[in-house]
C-alpha cells in the first residue's frame, strides 16, 4: 500500500515562476526522500531530509518537513523547461530498520517556456 | 561509473513465455531491489535483497523469481508472463543501512520496459 501520496497530481506553470509540490504520509518514518524522474527515464534522487530536520535546501530546491502533520513539501523556485519531470515522495515504511522504500503515485511538473 | 545498468531496454513476450531481465551495479552495494511502474500506480516494490544469498518479498511478488548470489547482479525472472505483466520495470541499489557510506539514497537503473501479448 502507498505510504506517501503527492498532490497535485499534475501541475502546470510559467518558467520562471516556483512550483511547490506536497507530500502525505501514514506512518512515522526516520527520513523521507524526493526524486524526480524525467520521461522515459530512471529515478534520480534530490535531496533527504530526516525526521529531526524541519527544513532543508540544495541549490533551487527546498524541502520542509511537519512530523506532526505527516507532511513534507518540495519547493522549486525559479522554474525552469528543464525541470519538466515527474516527482516523487519516497518513506521507509516501519521507521528504522526498514529496507524496503515506498514511493508516492507522483506530481507531474510541466513547466512552460 | 556505469552504476545500476539493466538489460534489456525492451522486451516483447506472448503470454505463457519465461524470462529474466538482468540487473548489474558495480558500487557494491549491498541492498539491490525491483520496481515495477504502472500508470497511475506509482512505483510498487517486487522484491529485494539485502546482501548475496538473502532476498524477500516486496508488495507484488507473485509471478516473479529472484535470486542474488553476486553482490553484483540482482536478476529479476518471470516464470509464466501474463498480460497484467506488462510494465516498466527498475532495478534499483543503495548502501545497506549501517555501512559508513549510507545515505539512504535510492540508484536507480534507466528501466526495461516489457510488454505482454
Amino acid at each position: 500500500s502507498q505510504q506517501g501520496e503527492e498532490d497535485p497530481q499534475a501541475l502546470s506553470i510559467q518558467e520562471g515562476e516556483n512550483a511547490t509540490m506536497n507530500c502525505s504520509y501514514k506512518t512515522s518514518i526516520n527520513n523521507l526522500q524526493w526524486y524526480r524522474q524525467n520521461s522515459g527515464r530512471g529515478l534520480v534522487h534530490l535531496i533527504l531530509i530526516r525526521s529531526n530536520e524541519r527544513e532543508k535546501h540544495s541549490g533551487r530546491l527546498r524541502v520542509t518537513l511537519d512530523t506532526s502533520k505527516k507532511s513534507s513539501s518540495l519547493l522549486i523556485t525559479a522554474s525552469r523547461a528543464a525541470d519538466t519531470a515527474s516527482y516523487f515522495c519516497a518513506t521507509p515504511p516501519g521507521g528504522a530498520g526498514s529496507y524496503q522504500l515506498t514511493f508516492g503515485k507522483g506530481t507531474k511538473l510541466s513547466v512552460i517556456p | 561509473n556505469a552504476g545500476v545498468t539493466q538489460t534489456p531496454k525492451f522486451q516483447v513476450l506472448k503470454t505463457g513465455q519465461s524470462m529474466t531481465l538482468q540487473c548489474a551495479q558495480d558500487m557494491n552495494h549491498e541492498y539491490m531491489s525491483w520496481y515495477r511502474q504502472d500508470p497511475g500506480m506509482g512505483l510498487r516494490l517486487i522484491h529485494y535483497s539485502v546482501g548475496a544469498g538473502i532476498t524477500d518479498q516486496g508488495e507484488v511478488p507473485n509471478g516473479y523469481n529472484v535470486s542474488r548470489s553476486t553482490t553484483e547482479d540482482f536478476p529479476l525472472r518471470l516464470l509464466s508472463a501474463a498480460p497484467s505483466q506488462t510494465s516498466v520495470y527498475f532495478c534499483a541499489s543503495r548502501e545497506i543501512q549501517g555501512a559508513p557510506t549510507h545515505t539512504g539514497e535510492l540508484f536507480f537503473g534507466e528501466g526495461s520496459r516489457l510488454t505482454v501479448l
